[in-house]
């Protein structure tokens, strides 16, 4: 079972709409990131947030340490903003001291013109 | 543009082969992160190296080990390969395992026939 969970899995919408990606977690974490995967593989961090607020442009981020949850906004959608969208949790040290992300499943996001 | 480079792009082994991996991080960048990611799935944690001792290690078996050098440059090497490790492979590099803002490679997609 996999430990963080995002929804919806796919989301299609129209140009100029507003997006929500929900991601939740299980245990507890020293921080999550948010990271965006296009076709081909490459990785662009976005955020990582420890707490509270984030925003980058037409990107907000947002966490609820108490309730594990995050999510992220994309306000005015445009076509290229279509792209995976994944969010990562860090749990703090393992064994010796790693800080490895474990990875939701992504949220495949299309916005059509 | 994320200064990490991973090579090759593409990779076609079979069954029972070694192979290895490359992945050329920024100057300064101390600490790489190596990730799998089988179709359709998250990224699952390998391992990670800290200024060239691995620093913990995720649910794989010993048969991927890895390797950091001074010049910041990494290697990922995976022994008796199967077919369940065809996927692409993700490195991730940032001056220290805490870092906010991770930088990751574009990928070496490994097919395992």
């Amino acid at each position: 079972k996999n430990e963080v969970e995002q929804s919806p899995q796919n989301l299609t919408a129209q140009e100029g709409e507003f997006i929500t990606i929900n991601c939740s977690y299980s245990v507890g974490i020293s921080a999550l990131h948010w990271l965006q995967q296009h076709p081909g593989g490459g990785i662009v961090s976005l955020f990582m947030l420890s707490s509270g607020k984030k925003k980058h442009g037409r990107l907000i981020a947002t966490i609820n340490i108490q309730e594990k949850h995050s999510s992220l906004h994309i306000t005015a959608s445009h076509p290229r903003d279509s792209a995976v969208y994944i969010c990562a949790d860090r749990r703090g040290s393992m064994g010796g001291g790693a800080d490895g992300l474990t990875f939701g499943k992504g949220t495949h996001l299309i916005i059509q013109p | 543009e994320t200064g990490v480079t991973q090579s090759p792009t593409h990779l076609i082994k079979t069954r029972g082969q070694q192979v290895t991996l490359r992945c050329s991080s920024q100057s300064g960048h101390n600490t790489v992160s190596w990730y799998q990611q089988a179709l359709g799935q998250g990224p699952q944690f390998i391992f990670q190296y800290y200024r060239e001792e691995e620093n913990g290690r995720g649910n794989f078996p010993p048969r991927f080990s890895g390797l950091q050098f001074p010049n910041y440059s990494s290697e990922l090497n995976v022994n008796a390969l199967e077919l369940d490790d065809s996927a692409l492979y993700l490195c991730a590099s940032s001056p220290h395992p805490r870092d906010e803002k991770l930088f990751f490679g574009s990928g070496t997609q490994l097919s395992v026939l």
